[in-house]
């Protein structure tokens, strides 16, 4: 079975610095999905950013981005320039055939002002 | 946009009441799904459907069953309530196949105790 780790239940950064998640996964298929959802305090989940593991380039979006090592089974997310608006809880998730989604324990970010 | 809501975003219940939860989504998706959410469990899935009136078993099924009469509506159902369900409830759907990754999109969630 396909397994999501993230080893960091907590993390915090200075507001207009760079945060780094990790997450790593454990699977024997050669084609899957990755994804980083975000849950702001009290609001719905929403996906920050996801990558397609037959592509090679990491996906970006906006000031979000992600490290995908294939080979070392690692999915990070990078966040730049941070705003008091990140802070929620991330989750790292994993999808190969079907529909569902398998997520990790989750990360806890503080933007401190 | 997608929008997912949960009937209620705070219930409380006594011990062996029968509990529902219910879901629904206007994007006319296949694919519906319930979650638990607990600190340090993260999201773990109990039921889905793909299909009206299909359901598969997630990972942790016991002590829940679900409904889907209607395309846009996925009911959970605890059927005989205990403390160890209370917990965070999420629900989600999905478009089939390959679109758009099989993104899920959340409701806002339920936060049951259970007394």
């Amino acid at each position: 079975a396909q397994t999501v780790t993230q080893s960091q239940p907590e993390m915090s950064v200075q507001e207009a610095e760079t945060v780094t998640l990790s997450c790593t996964y454990d699977t024997s298929e050669s084609d899957y999905y990755l994804f980083w959802y975000k849950q702001p305090p009290s609001r719905q989940m929403i996906l920050v950013i996801r990558q397609e593991a037959y592509k090679q380039q990491n996906a970006t979006e906006n000031r979000f981005s992600v490290n995908f090592q294939k080979a070392a089974k690692s999915f990070s997310l990078k966040i730049s320039d941070s705003q008091l608006g990140d802070a929620a809880m991330y989750f790292c998730a994993y999808r190969s055939g079907g529909s569902r989604l398998t997520f990790g324990e989750g990360t806890q970010l503080t933007v401190n002002p | 946009d997608v929008k997912v809501t949960q009937s209620s975003r705070y219930l409380v219940k006594r011990t062996g009441e029968k509990v529902f939860l219910e879901c629904v989504q206007d994007m006319d998706h296949e694919n519906m799904f319930w979650y638990r959410q607990d600190p340090g469990l993260g999201l773990r899935l109990i039921y889905f459907s793909y299909d009206v009136k299909m359901k598969e078993k997630g990972d942790i099924p016991e002590g829940y069953s679900v409904s889907r009469e209607k395309k846009e509506r996925f009911s959970l159902i605890l059927e005989s309530a205990s403390t160890n369900q209370t917990s965070m409830y999420l629900c989600a759907s999905s478009p089939p196949g390959q679109q758009n990754y099989n993104e899920q999109f959340f409701g806002p969630g339920t936060r049951l105790t259970v007394l």
